[in-house]
């Protein structure tokens, strides 16, 4: 089983601000299949990235995804209020498909 | 593009069955991979089930193997969870979720599954 570790667990920053989120996987991610997702309160989540650095359909360019092998950046580069929220990331390269414990964005 | 509608959560208590159903609403559902994606209240998410476009192959997370069954109707556009020894830690909003891979771009808005005496 692939483990997914995000780091950090909580991030205060301000709006006009960059995010960097991190993920890092106990094994190879195989093809890349890692992808992020967002999530606000009482709602499904939201893909954003996909084989880690495609954007998903109707994203916005200020999400952004780096990274391959063990180690994934989604970043986010000038926050605004509708981008407080959870952050998933999220392997689909190998059964058991596992995601990461998650990063809040928090508004400081 | 396919709009995910679940149904049949609820209260059951331990030892319990319960069947969540999964109503999918677009032409591409029988070309889609359909799963169930949980989330315990307060915590992240957790991959619990995956099934192929035909039924052909089927994935389970360990700790519901044997005790949880999915399974799909294409004609009917529906994916099904058969959940049976209910316990306390299942406890959770599951989301059906699909893709035309692995991927899960396509969420529905969850179904809340209370395991509790």
């Amino acid at each position: 089983e692939i483990v997914l570790t995000q780091s950090p667990g909580s991030l205060s920053l301000s709006p006009g601000e960059r995010a960097t989120l991190s993920c890092r996987a106990s094994q190879n991610v195989g093809r890349n299949f890692l992808a992020w997702f967002q999530q606000k309160p009482g709602q499904a989540p939201r893909l954003l990235i996909h084989a880690a650095t495609r954007r998903a359909t109707g994203i916005p360019d200020k999400f952004s995804g780096s990274g391959s092998g063990t180690d994934f950046t989604l970043t986010i580069s000038r926050l605004e209020p509708e981008d407080f929220a959870v952050y998933h990331c999220h392997q689909y390269a190998s059964s058991p498909l596992t995601f990461g414990g998650g990063t809040q964005v928090e508004i400081k | 593009e396919v709009q995910l509608v679940e149904s049949g959560g609820g209260l059951v208590q331990p030892g319990g069955s319960l069947r969540l159903s999964c109503a999918g609403a677009g032409s591409s559902f029988s070309t889609f991979w359909m799963g169930w994606v949980r989330q315990a209240p307060g915590k992240g998410l957790e991959w619990v089930a995956f099934i192929k476009k035909d039924g052909s192959e089927k994935y389970y997370l360990d700790s519901i193997a044997g005790r949880f069954t999915i399974s799909r109707d294409n004609a009917e556009r529906s994916v099904y969870l058969q959940m049976n020894t209910l316990r306390a830690e299942d406890t959770a909003v599951y989301y059906c979720v699909g893709g035309s891979g692995w991927l899960e771009d396509h969420w529905g808005q969850g179904t809340l599954v209370t395991v509790s005496s």
